[in-house]
């Protein structure tokens, strides 16, 4: 019954390949999130989709690309892979007009780009 | 440009006694602060947060307290136990811009209860 799921869990790729990682949310949220920690393991934002749109797009680079079919899923396609984009991914969801409920957060995807 | 630190990367307190996590911010348009508690290999799990119009906010052994004129907060455990070892990360949101719509996180504190 996990609220937010994320696959793969983990991901190795060679550099200049194309990857998705999907994310799905049962909680009937309406906000939807990707994050990034870098080795350094500082917790950033790259995109946040309200309702399917794009609210946040936090300087990433267009080899990035989120898609959100519906509100509860929000994918990330990520092209021409490189070795700087090694990195855990973690999705997260919550319901606008809620702030201190904080979010809810998958397992991470850990990608490996070699 | 890191609008929330939190300066001490580790803490180790015995069993028992209390747990003190600080966090510092610079943005003043930050209307709510959440701490998140993260072991390895899973996300971060909300833990409890505290709006900017409190000063305090208790859930069972944790409390967060929030000093709005030195830009400051703390999370307080008591009594740590040691399945409180984890990485918390103290995280901030609110302002301009589409800013309710993310959170900032501070680097995390690692906390090692020993028993």
């Amino acid at each position: 019954d996990t609220a937010v799921s994320q696959t793969p869990k983990y991901l190795v790729t060679q550099m200049g390949n194309d990857k998705s990682i999907k994310c799905e949310q049962n909680l009937g949220h309406d906000t939807m999130y990707w994050y990034k920690q870098d080795s350094k393991k500082f917790l950033k934002i790259m995109f946040s989709y309200n309702n399917k749109e794009l609210i946040i797009n936090e300087t990433v680079p267009n080899r990035f690309s989120p898609k959100s079919p519906d509100k509860a899923h929000l994918n990330l396609h990520i092209n021409s892979l490189e070795l700087g984009d090694s990195a855990v991914y973690f999705c997260a969801s919550s319901s606008t007009g809620t702030p201190n409920y904080g979010y809810t957060f998958g397992s991470g995807t850990r990608l490996t780009v070699v | 440009d890191q609008q929330v630190k939190q300066n001490s990367p580790s803490l180790s307190v015995q069993e028992g006694r209390i747990s003190i996590l600080n966090c510092d911010y610079t943005n003043s348009m930050f209307d709510y602060f959440l701490w998140y508690k993260k072991y390895p290999a899973e996300g971060p799990t909300f833990l409890i947060s505290i709006s900017s119009i409190k000063d305090k906010n208790e859930d069972g052994r944790f409390t967060v307290f929030l000093n709005k004129s030195a830009k400051h907060l703390s999370l307080h455990i008591v009594p740590s136990q040691p399945g409180d070892s984890a990485v918390y990360f103290c995280a901030a949101s609110g302002g301009a811009g589409g800013s309710n719509y993310k959170l900032t996180f501070g680097k995390g504190t690692l906390l090692t209860v020993n028993p």
